[in-house]
């Protein structure tokens, strides 16, 4: 069980815009702490896609957005892409565990 | 340009031990934390073991806490990480990860990751 809680799987027609939501409790988003979300095909290197909640790296589209409220975060993607089937994961911090923490994923499929 | 390259996988048997090293070059290795994570067959990104810039703070997964030990010599720009009795569940991809806040004690996000390597641990 992952300390964030995350949807297994979404799907979207290319050009559709889909979310991910992201749920923590009080000892990690809920506390404060940054949520950062990555892209990922499995047995390549993953991708930081948002960082600090709404961040995105240099030559990271601005159709990935980012957004967190109370206790929850959520990664935005508009305009769906054939290449943007992969896995997505949000991570952050847990004081209770003293470490850093990811979501479960959720497996994207464009349709 | 930055770039992370780990060895030292391959078939263990349970209960034997494996030391992984992540070479790290193009960038000031001694500025900033590291990561190792890994990802099992089939699971989620499941963070093993962090350590700050100065290796004044360590920490690790309960699930790897008393069996793995994460190291770094920043004359050497390497990362390591020593495993010791492995179990069938350690068998995952594992990847070397650099923390973007340079100079900090504090674990943040990881910005560049590695290609990862293959650890499976079967009799």
């Amino acid at each position: 069980q992952s300390v964030l809680t995350q949807p297994p799987s979404v799907s979207g027609a290319p050009g559709q815009r889909v979310t991910i939501s992201c749920t923590g409790s009080s000892s990690n988003i809920g506390a404060g702490y940054d949520v950062h979300w990555y892209q990922h095909l499995p047995g390549t290197a993953p991708k930081l896609l948002i960082y600090g909640d709404y961040n995105r790296p240099s030559g990271v589209p601005d159709r990935f957005s980012g957004s967190k409220s109370g206790t929850s975060a959520s990664l935005a993607i508009s305009g769906l892409q054939a290449e943007d089937e992969a896995d997505y994961y949000c991570q952050s911090y847990d004081n209770n565990l003293s470490g850093v923490v990811f979501g479960g994923g959720t497996k994207l499929t464009v349709l | 340009e930055v770039q992370l390259v780990e060895s030292g996988g391959g078939l263990v048997q349970p209960g034997r031990s494996l030391r992984l090293s992540c070479a790290a070059s193009g960038f000031t290795f001694d500025d900033y934390p590291m990561h190792w994570v890994r990802q099992a067959p089939g699971k989620a990104l499941e963070w093993v073991s962090g350590i700050s810039w100065k290796s004044g703070r360590i920490g690790y997964a309960d699930s790897v806490k008393g069996r793995f030990t994460i190291s770094r010599d920043n004359a050497k720009n390497s990362l390591y990480l020593q495993m010791i009795s492995l179990r069938p569940e350690d068998t995952a991809f594992y990847y070397c990860a650099r923390d973007m806040n340079p100079y900090t004690s504090g674990w943040y996000v990881l910005d560049y990751w590695g290609q990862g390597i293959l650890v499976t641990v079967s009799s």
